[in-house]
């Protein structure tokens, strides 16, 4: 299984954007990068995904360098609710197995 | 659209005692997982289903784990006899299918303390 690699944890203030990078230097061609989010005493919750494009969503954007060994999600404007594990995660086709890594714990100061 | 159901969200047993935990995916979709997840790591995947037969169960300790996803719906996991180490919350998860492109749908989870 293809590994990641994430900075243990991030402060952002609020309001402000938050950039968090994921290493996959043994990404293979048709593997997905997924991002998930755990919340406090909660399970996690999908946030995006993409294969090579950069991918733009409701909660964040997703960039994706043009080797594809790395991944960058982006928070636009940090909230306190933002305040959680975020995972990144390669999902290779035939497998189709979601492997968690210890993932980046987001503290988000007011 | 009903999230990812599980129960009990708490239990707490002594060891060598056996507990089952419980869960109802959203309706509709094909794909089960159960993961482990130990205080300050990240979930690890015990088994998946897709219906109701076992895709991958490479990770389920098999001597005292086991999991059952009758009629390709609803989905027990049992520990028996349980052990201190296997404290940790059990999170259930379910997707639409089984492929790279899918999301994953988690409950809430049941947190299980061994004393």
């Amino acid at each position: 299984d293809a590994k990641t690699t994430q900075p243990n944890s991030m402060e952002s203030n609020e309001e402000e954007p938050v950039h968090l990078p994921c290493n996959h230097s043994t990404i293979s061609g048709t593997d997905y990068i997924h991002w998930y989010r755990q919340l406090p005493s909660q399970g996690p919750e999908y946030v995006i995904h993409g294969l090579t494009s950069n991918v733009n969503n409701r909660m964040a954007s997703l960039a994706i360098a043009e080797d594809r060994k790395s991944s960058t999600l982006i928070l636009h404007r940090a909230t306190l609710r933002d305040a959680a594990v975020y995972y990144c995660i390669l999902m290779g086709s035939g497998t189709y197995k979601y492997i968690f890594g210890t993932g980046t714990r987001l503290k988000v100061l007011a | 659209e009903a999230g990812v159901a599980q129960s009990p969200r708490y239990k707490i047993i002594e060891k060598r005692q056996s507990v089952a935990f419980w869960c109802n995916p959203i309706s509709g979709h094909a794909t089960l997982y159960w993961y482990q997840q130990i205080l300050g790591q990240g979930p690890k995947l015990l088994i998946q289903f897709q219906n109701n037969g076992v895709v991958d169960d490479s990770q389920l300790p098999k001597d005292r784990f086991s999991a059952e996803r009758l009629k390709g719906v609803d989905s027990t996991l049992k520990i028996q006899p349980a052990k201190l180490e296997d404290s940790a919350v059990y999170l259930c998860a379910s997707s639409l299918a089984r492929g790279e492109n899918e999301k994953l749908f988690f409950g809430s989870g049941t947190q299980l303390s061994v004393l």
